[in-house]
């Protein structure tokens, strides 16, 4: 089956330094890849749609100076987080439609813990 | 507003019990629901999606629209069923967008 992959899968940074999370599609294409925030034990907030070749589309409340989106290429977008403080602390974890023109058959990455001290 | 809720933080049962998550959403139009599975340590996965209406590891789910419910529901518990469970909601012509609940730590006990 279709896989993402995340990097790094975990990464501790100090208050104001940025942060890059790499979100991958090894076997398949997206045009379009999902950026969402974890909290402990909570729902999966939806922050942004990655699009291969244009600008992100932020949801509402998402700052999107502070966490920066690139859709590199087919198979990769990148979430920086900048000028990062202890709130930013979360999991962030991406997903990827499979390619195969079902947009609802998605899979996700493992996921991204940042810790900000 | 498009909110998909799910009342249960955690479900605790033992096992051969029968086991319902439930799921309640609100969506102007026609959505389409899904139930995702987290395993510890492992990444989420897509357990059923009510447009296939398909039983996986037993698990079934029936869309209701006039109840906007979306329970699910699986008639005997087993302890390998023990996972974090999403209801999520995809609007049409969204691109895959998904609204998630705020998920449910099913617990099958021995």
């Amino acid at each position: 089956g279709a896989v993402v992959s995340q990097h790094p899968s975990w990464v501790i940074c100090k208050s104001g330094t940025s942060v890059k999370i790499e979100c991958r599609s090894l076997d398949f294409q997206a045009t379009t890849m999902f950026w969402y925030r974890q909290f402990p034990k909570q729902s999966l907030m939806l922050m942004a749609t990655s699009n291969e070749g244009s600008k992100a589309t932020y949801e509402q409340g998402v700052e999107k100076d502070k966490f920066l989106i690139n859709h590199a290429s087919l198979t990769l977008s990148t979430l920086t987080v900048t000028s990062a403080h202890p709130e930013d602390s979360s999991f962030y974890i991406c997903s990827a439609p499979s390619g195969s023109g079902n947009p609802y058959e998605q899979y996700f990455g493992p996921g991204t813990r940042l810790t900000v001290t | 507003a498009q909110r998909v809720t799910q009342p249960e933080k955690l479900l605790s049962v033992f096992k051969g019990a029968p086991v319902e998550l439930k799921c309640n959403y609100s969506y102007s139009g026609s959505p389409e629901l899904f139930w995702y599975v987290q395993y510890s340590r492992q990444r989420l996965q897509l357990l059923l999606r009510h447009i296939s209406r398909e039983s996986i590891k037993g698990f079934t789910a029936d869309l209701n629209k006039g109840e906007t419910s979306f329970h699910l529901k699986k008639p005997f518990a087993q302890e390998e069923d023990s996972a974090m469970y999403y209801c999520a909601l995809s609007g049409r012509n969204q691109g895959g967008k998904l609204i998630f609940g705020q998920g449910t730590e099913l617990s099958v006990k021995p």
